[in-house]
């Protein structure tokens, strides 16, 4: 069964710091990856995916991520936070033909703050 | 604005009572997805429609059921509702049951069970 560990619940950096959120993920088939944001009272936005093209993945809002297979992992960053990047952070994973299909399979967010 | 509705916005209800949920997916899209997000629970995945048919089950419980209309609306039906069932449920609709597409996400049912 496909599962997400996302290390940190909480995380605090300075504006203009380097932003990282961990991401790990567990699936016996290949998977799809991705990232999405929540701000307050708001659905799900994605910020980018990995559908097993280039590794390093390049998202909305100066967000990026690497895919590292031998690593199980999928963590996200951003070289200089903002204030408005303040928000929860999910990572998911998507295994066609896994025993969940093509749903999400999500992480238990990270929630982000950005002090300035 | 994902493109994706979602109706009603809030609901208030007491136990032991049945409430309906109503997704109607973006324009073109065939694949609806549910979803449960919870303080304890985190975002679970509830079930999966594409173009009419049950396609993957989560973490449904039985007292729930959805369906997907000719349409392409899908309803999510909640009944003997307990307490532990307060949560905001999200809807997302995708192109197709592949995956690779993006899926995107409505701005969520609060359900609020008293």
């Amino acid at each position: 069964a496909q599962s997400v560990t996302q290390l940190g619940s909480h995380v605090s950096v300075s504006e203009g710091a380097l932003v990282l959120l961990r991401c790990n993920y567990s699936s016996s088939v290949p998977p799809y990856l991705f990232w999405y944001v929540q701000y307050p009272n708001q659905g799900l936005q994605l910020l980018l995916k990995y559908t097993s093209a280039a590794t390093l993945v390049k998202g909305i809002n100066g967000f990026e991520a690497e895919f590292k297979k031998s690593e199980t992992s999928f963590h996200l960053t951003k070289p200089s936070a903002h204030m408005s990047d303040a928000a929860e952070y999910f990572c998911a994973v998507s295994s066609p033909g896994g025993q969940a299909g093509t749903a999400l399979i999500f992480g238990k967010g990270t929630t982000l703050s950005v002090s300035s | 604005d994902s493109g994706v509705t979602q109706t009603p916005k809030h609901l208030i209800t007491a136990t032991g009572q049945r409430v309906t949920l109503r997704c109607s997916p973006r324009s073109g899209d065939l694949s609806v997805y549910w979803y449960q997000q919870s303080l304890d629970q985190g975002l679970q995945f509830l079930i999966h429609y594409y173009n009419g048919e049950e396609r993957a089950k989560g973490n449904i419980l039985e007292r729930f059921s959805a369906q997907q209309f000719p349409d392409l609306h899908s309803e999510l039906n909640l009944s003997s509702l307990e307490l532990g069932d307060s949560a905001l449920y999200f809807c997302a609709s995708s192109f197709d049951r592949s995956g690779y597409n993006e899926q995107f996400f409505g701005p969520g049912t609060r359900l609020t069970v008293l």
